[in-house]
């Protein structure tokens, strides 16, 4: 079945370190690959995706490469600030399933410090 | 509008009341969904809603249950609830179709913080 195995945390990084969160899935056909950011007391919200493989997305700073030969979708920033910091999720749609399901990995922790 | 609007964004409720959590979308979205999402977790899918008829459901218990009046609306009727079922209740929206080349984004409201007290 579908799958996503995201990296634990948390991560408590400094203010201008540089971020990366591991992100692996398994899927049975096409998926297209999201992450999620949730703000304390928000809902979460799309920071990026990619839809097929060597697509990279980007938003705000964080990129992410969809990698076909390793199942992969890190996330990465060159340089955190402390309005980054919030929970992470990685997810998937696999568009060769009739349904209309989404699989989301168990979130990673970001906190940056000043 | 690329929102999904979720009322009422907290609840308190007893474990022998009644009530409900709307949730609203005008992005022309055909699929709908409930997910419940406790401290520190991702969110878990509850029910699906594609083209108005209900299409998954996740085992919820009964004393949850989904209604989607029309294409824009989605309800979730809340009976004789339980302490444990206080958590973040989250709304999203999807495009709903088998599009390959679409990023067929789930689009989320800000949720619903419910309390079982």
């Amino acid at each position: 079945g579908d799958s996503v195995t995201q990296m634990e945390g948390p991560v408590t990084l400094s203010e201008e370190a540089f971020l990366t969160i591991n992100c692996t899935y398994t899927a049975t056909g096409y998926p297209s690959l999201f992450w999620y950011v949730q703000y304390p007391g928000e809902g979460l919200q799309l920071l990026l995706k990619a839809t097929k493989a060597d697509d990279k997305g980007s938003n705000k700073g964080f990129e992410a490469t969809y990698r076909k030969e390793t199942t992969s979708f890190h996330l990465e920033k060159g340089s955190v600030q402390v309005s980054d910091s919030a929970v992470y999720f990685c997810a998937l749609r696999d568009l060769s399933n009739t349904g209309n399901q989404f699989y989301f990995g168990t979130g990673t922790s970001l906190t940056v410090i000043p | 509008d690329t929102e999904v609007t979720q009322t009422p964004k907290h609840l308190v409720m007893g474990m022998t009341n009644k009530k409900s959590l709307k949730c609203e979308q005008h992005m022309g979205h055909r699929a709908m969904y409930w997910y419940k999402q406790k401290a520190k977790k991702p969110p878990e899918l509850m029910f699906v809603y594609s083209y108005e008829k209900l299409s998954i459901n996740e085992s919820v218990p009964s004393r949850f249950s989904p209604e989607c009046p029309n294409s824009s609306l989605l309800n979730l009727h809340l009976h004789a609830l339980q302490p444990e079922d206080s958590a973040l209740y989250l709304c999203a929206s999807s495009q709903g179709n088998r599009e390959v080349s679409g990023a067929n984004v789930l689009t989320f409201g800000a949720g619903s913080r419910l309390t079982v007290l």
